[in-house]
């Protein structure tokens, strides 16, 4: 597609509940990255896809975050039994290879509200 | 560890005003370094970026030197219109790494 794509792009959950959050990267692009925007914040990074590899997911805040690349281009990120400080914008970038020197495309988030 | 620092805002210009952005950094190794732009209701877009010490990014009249003696990277242009106000964040990359690492974002109104 033309750009990165995400949805839904609004998202109210009950505490406790489990959501899942889905990304369509540029096609081709190697790289895919999710970042987790507080209301006033920058985005801080959770994980780093290289094709289908999980290469760094040190940034998921808990056990309850999990993503997933299984075919190396849609992305899901899931929260299971969702607290009220995952409210935020979640944002996904992708670009077209490894080099990091390189700017990435990112998508319009999914606004997460936990009530 | 790895961290950005910028300037707090919101910061209010008249149109025409000169700008400037104030980020930091802390960082190991040999980082690149970013600007992005967020306009209201869109996501975010690359601005410009410097990828070794000394140089300058530009891009539509906005510009950054990367200076690794002050490990800064303040964001200027020598006149502001109402359609760059945003919000501004400052971001570097790790030597050893894809990932990004953001300041906390500063606010840019232009008023005409």
């Amino acid at each position: 597609g033309a750009g990165v794509s995400q949805s839904p792009r609004y998202k109210v959950a009950k505490r406790g509940q489990d959501v899942a959050l889905r990304c369509d990267p540029i096609s081709g692009h190697v790289s895919l990255f999710w970042y987790q925007q507080a209301l006033g914040q920058g985005p801080e990074f959770l994980t780093y896809f290289q094709n289908e590899a999980q290469l760094d997911k040190s940034g998921l805040p808990s056990d309850r975050f999990f993503a997933e690349r299984p075919e190396g281009s849609v992305s899901t990120l899931k929260i299971q039994r969702t607290q009220q400080e995952d409210s935020a914008v979640y944002l996904c970038a992708s670009s077209l290879g490894e080099d990091r020197t390189q700017g990435y495309t990112f998508g319009s988030g999914t606004r997460l509200t936990v009530v | 560890g790895n961290s950005v620092t910028q300037m707090e805002g919101p910061v209010t210009l008249s149109e025409e005003a000169f700008l400037t952005i104030n980020c930091t950094y802390t960082a190991t190794g040999y980082p690149s370094l970013f600007w992005y732009v967020q306009y209201p209701g869109e996501g975010l877009q690359l601005l410009l970026k410097a990828t070794k010490a000394d140089d300058k990014g530009s891009n539509k009249g906005f510009e950054a030197t990367y200076r690794k003696e002050t490990t800064s990277f303040h964001l200027e242009k020598g006149s502001v219109q109402v359609s760059d106000s945003a919000v501004y964040f400052c971001a570097l990359s790790p030597s050893n790494t894809g990932k990004l690492i953001f300041g906390q974002g500063t606010t840019l109104q232009v008023k005409p």
